[in-house]
C-alpha cells in the first residue's frame, strides 16, 4: 500500500500568518493516465472531510485562493497564505492513484 | 444540488451485521462510483471501498474484504454498506462519498456494544 506521510502533526498559526503542510507518498502518484490523483481534505470539528484541492493544485469551487496545492511524484504541498479562523481542522492528504486509496494521518491546525 | 444522505447512527450488538445507506441526489447516479470510508474514534480515514453502480463492480481494500459489502440500487439512487461479524473494532463513523471525494455524506456512527 501506498503510504502517506504527513507532517507536521499539528501547528499553531495566528491569523493572518501562513500556514504549510507537507505529504509525501511512498511511491510516485503520476498514473498511468499522467495525472497525479493527489487530493487535499479539511474536517472541520463535527463535520465530514471536505475536498480543497484535487490533481495536486486545483482548487474546488468556492474554496478561496488563499490555499494552494503544489508538488510532484512523492512530494506534496499544501500552503495557506493567511490563515483565517474558519481555517482550523485536520487537512488530510489522499491518494487515488493507487489502489488501496490512501489518506495521511492528519495535521490537525489550531489558531494561535 | 448533490446531495448524499446517509442513515441514522447504529447500535449493534457484537457478532451482529449492520446495514447503513447513501442516498444520492442532485445528479445522475449512474455517472459516478460511490466510496465508503472509515474514521475510528480521534484516528484519520480508511478507505474501505468502491462501487460502480452502472455495472455493479466493486473493488475492496484488502483489509475489509470479509468485514464490508458494497451494493448499490440504481432504482433508488441508493449505495449501501454492509458490515458483518462485528466487533469494538468496527465502532467508528462511516462516510460514503461521491467518487472524486468532492461530495461526502454526513456519515453514520456505528457502536458496537453488549
Amino acid at each position: 500500500d501506498v503510504v502517506m506521510t504527513q507532517t507536521p502533526v499539528s501547528l499553531s498559526v495566528a491569523i493572518g500568518q501562513p500556514a504549510s503542510i507537507s505529504c509525501k507518498s511512498s511511491q510516485s502518484l503520476v498514473g498511468t493516465s499522467g495525472k497525479t490523483y493527489l487530493n487535499w481534505l479539511l474536517q472541520r470539528p463535527g463535520q465530514s472531510p471536505k475536498r480543497l484541492i484535487y490533481l495536486v493544485s486545483k482548487l474546488d469551487s468556492g474554496i478561496p485562493d488563499r490555499f494552494s496545492g503544489s508538488g510532484s511524484e512523492t512530494d506534496f504541498t499544501l500552503k495557506i497564505s493567511r490563515v483565517e479562523a474558519d481555517d482550523l481542522g485536520v487537512y488530510y492528504c489522499l491518494q487515488g492513484t493507487h489502489f488501496p486509496l490512501t489518506f495521511g494521518s492528519g495535521t490537525k491546525l489550531e489558531i494561535k | 444540488e448533490v446531495k448524499l444522505q446517509q442513515s441514522g447512527d447504529e447500535l449493534v450488538r457484537p457478532g451482529a451485521s449492520v446495514k447503513m445507506s447513501c442516498k444520492a441526489s442532485g445528479y445522475t447516479f449512474t455517472d459516478y462510483a460511490m466510496h465508503w470510508v472509515k474514521q475510528s474514534p480521534g484516528q484519520g480515514l480508511e478507505w474501505i471501498g468502491t462501487i460502480i453502480p452502472l455495472i455493479d463492480t466493486t473493488s475492496y481494500n484488502q483489509k475489509f474484504k470479509g468485514k464490508a459489502t458494497l451494493t448499490a440500487d440504481k432504482s433508488s439512487n441508493t449505495a449501501y454498506m454492509e458490515l458483518s461479524r462485528l466487533t469494538s473494532e468496527d465502532s467508528a463513523v462511516y462516510y460514503c462519498a461521491r467518487f472524486y471525494f468532492d461530495y461526502w455524506g454526513q456519515g453514520v456512527m456505528v457502536t458496537v456494544s453488549s
